[in-house]
């Protein structure tokens, strides 16, 4: 059973680009977790997704950031115009059910605007 | 969010036990205490949590102090491997999202 995959593990944009960063979440898991680790800083929850549902964006940034998790395929972790502060770790974790259970992390998206 | 308090940085000796602090002082019945650590530059792991028993599992060993004000993480044999921030996380709750403190960071001595 293969863990979290997330892809790309890298990704460099330039300011005004869009990031597109995707997650796979381990078989079984139909909850998905969005987190984002800014440079020397701790992780902040960003959104909860189940699929096609989001049920939790609290620590979304209300402009540019968008997610979803289609019926099929993965979780998509959408930035517009992305910009110098967007730069960070983003981490994707899946659980198999809700409540109080292990979250599942994946290796993450390191992303570098220039 | 029920916070919790942990010191910023520990140093422990290789194959010597660790005892990892965290203060919760405002948990709720409901709340789970959570341990996950983080390896450089790797994604967060689970090690274990609990609710009110002390709990084992191979990793480690959660014990929570009867009135679930504090709990301490053990680790009974640090290895190097072990060197990581470890974040004393409470909730979980209805949508098991996790609200990350500042950890704390261990050093594992040779």
């Amino acid at each position: 059973n293969a863990g979290v995959m997330q892809n790309p593990r890298h990704l460099v944009r330039r300011r005004g680009q869009e990031a597109r960063l995707r997650c796979s979440p381990m078989k079984g898991h139909s909850h998905v977790y969005w987190y984002r680790q800014l440079p020397e800083e701790g992780l902040k929850f960003m959104v909860y997704l189940q699929k096609e549902n989001i049920i939790d964006e609290s620590g979304m940034p209300k402009e540019r950031f968008s997610a979803e998790f289609p019926k099929e395929g993965p979780s998509i972790l959408r930035i517009q115009q992305v910009v110098r502060g967007d730069s960070a770790a983003y981490f994707c974790a899946s659980s198999p059910r809700v409540s109080n259970t292990e979250a599942f992390f994946g290796q993450g998206t390191r992303l570098t605007v220039v | 969010d029920a916070k919790t308090t942990q010191p910023n940085s520990m140093e422990s000796n290789e194959e010597e036990p660790v005892h990892l602090p965290c203060n919760h002082s405002t948990i709720s019945g409901t709340d789970y205490i959570h341990w996950y650590r983080q390896l450089p530059s790797q994604g967060p792991e689970y090690v274990i949590h609990g609710l009110t028993s002390n709990v084992n599992n191979r990793m480690a060993s959660l014990a929570i102090a009867e009135d679930r004000k504090s709990s301490t993480l053990i680790l009974h044999r640090a290895t190097l491997r072990d060197a990581a921030v470890y974040y004393c996380i409470l909730g979980g709750g209805a949508t098991n999202k996790l609200i990350f403190g500042t950890g704390t960071l261990l050093a594992v001595q040779p």
